[in-house]
C-alpha cells in the first residue's frame, strides 16, 4: 500500500535558525496537505499543493511539491518559538477511487529561545 | 461559527466494555473521517464517510464501527475495547473528498 515517509523524526533548533521537513511517497499524488499540531492540540490545516513543481509560501514557510509529484518539503526560515509543534504531510493517492490521504508519521520541530 | 466537537475529551475504560466516541460538525460537510494518534504512528485512518449511509474502512478499522444517519454526526464505536486501543482520536470533516480535513480537538481513550 501507500507509504508516506518524513523525515527528520525530531529537530531542535536555536531560534532563529531555518528548519525544513521532508515527505516521500512512494505513489504519485494527487496533492500533498501540511498540517500543523501544536503540543496537545490538534492537527491544523496549512497548506495544499496539487501541481508538479509548485511552490507556494506563507510569510516564514516555504512550501514545495516534487516534479514527479511524490515527494514535498516544508521550509521555515528565522524559526520563532511559536513553531514549536510536530508537521505532518499528508499524501492523496492518485490511484483508484477509495480515499486514500496516508499522513507522514510528522516531524517535531523543538524551539530554544 | 461552524465548528467540529468531540466527545467526551476524557474517557477511561476496562477492556471488553463497549465505548462509543461522538463527532458532531456544523459545517454541513459531505465528508468525515476517524483518525487515530499513536506515538511513533502518526495519524492513521480508521473510518470515514462520504455521506449519509455511507461508512467506508480505513487501515486500522479492525474494532471500529462508525454509522452515518445525518449529515452532523459520525459516532465511532469500540464494540469491545481492547488495550491495544488506547489512543487519542480525531474526528475531521471536509467539504471536498479531496480537501483540507477540519480536526476536532480529540478524544484520548485509555482501555484498562
Amino acid at each position: 500500500g501507500q507509504q508516506v515517509m518524513q523525515i527528520p523524526q525530531y529537530q531542535h533548533v536555536q531560534e532563529g535558525e531555518d528548519f525544513t521537513t521532508y515527505c516521500n511517497s512512494s505513489t504519485t499524488l494527487s496533492n500533498i496537505q501540511w498540517y500543523k499540531q501544536r503540543p496537545g492540540g490538534h492537527p491544523v490545516f496549512l497548506i495544499q499543493l496539487v501541481k508538479s513543481g509548485e511552490v507556494k509560501k506563507q510569510k516564514r514557510l516555504t512550501f514545495q511539491f516534487g516534479e514527479a509529484k511524490k515527494n514535498s518539503s516544508l521550509h521555515i526560515t528565522a524559526t520563532q518559538t511559536t513553531d514549536v509543534g510536530t508537521y505532518f504531510c499528508a499524501g492523496l493517492d492518485s490511484g483508484g477511487s477509495n480515499y486514500k490521504l496516508t499522513f507522514g508519521k510528522g516531524t517535531l520541530l523543538t524551539v530554544n529561545p | 461559527d461552524a465548528e467540529i466537537t468531540q466527545s467526551p475529551r476524557h474517557k477511561i475504560t476496562e477492556t471488553g466494555r463497549q465505548v462509543t466516541l461522538a463527532c458532531h460538525q456544523t459545517w454541513n460537510h459531505n465528508n468525515m473521517f476517524w483518525y487515530r494518534q499513536d506515538l511513533g504512528h502518526g495519524l492513521r485512518l480508521i473510518h470515514y464517510s462520504y455521506g449519509v449511509q455511507d461508512t467506508n474502512k480505513g487501515e486500522v478499522s479492525d474494532g471500529y464501527s462508525v454509522s452515518r444517519s445525518n449529515t452532523e454526526d459520525l459516532p465511532l464505536t469500540l464494540e469491545s475495547a481492547a488495550s491495544s486501543q488506547t489512543s487519542v482520536y480525531f474526528c475531521a470533516s471536509s467539504e471536498s473528498w479531496a480537501g483540507e480535513l477540519f480536526f476536532g480537538e480529540g478524544s484520548r481513550l485509555t482501555v484498562l
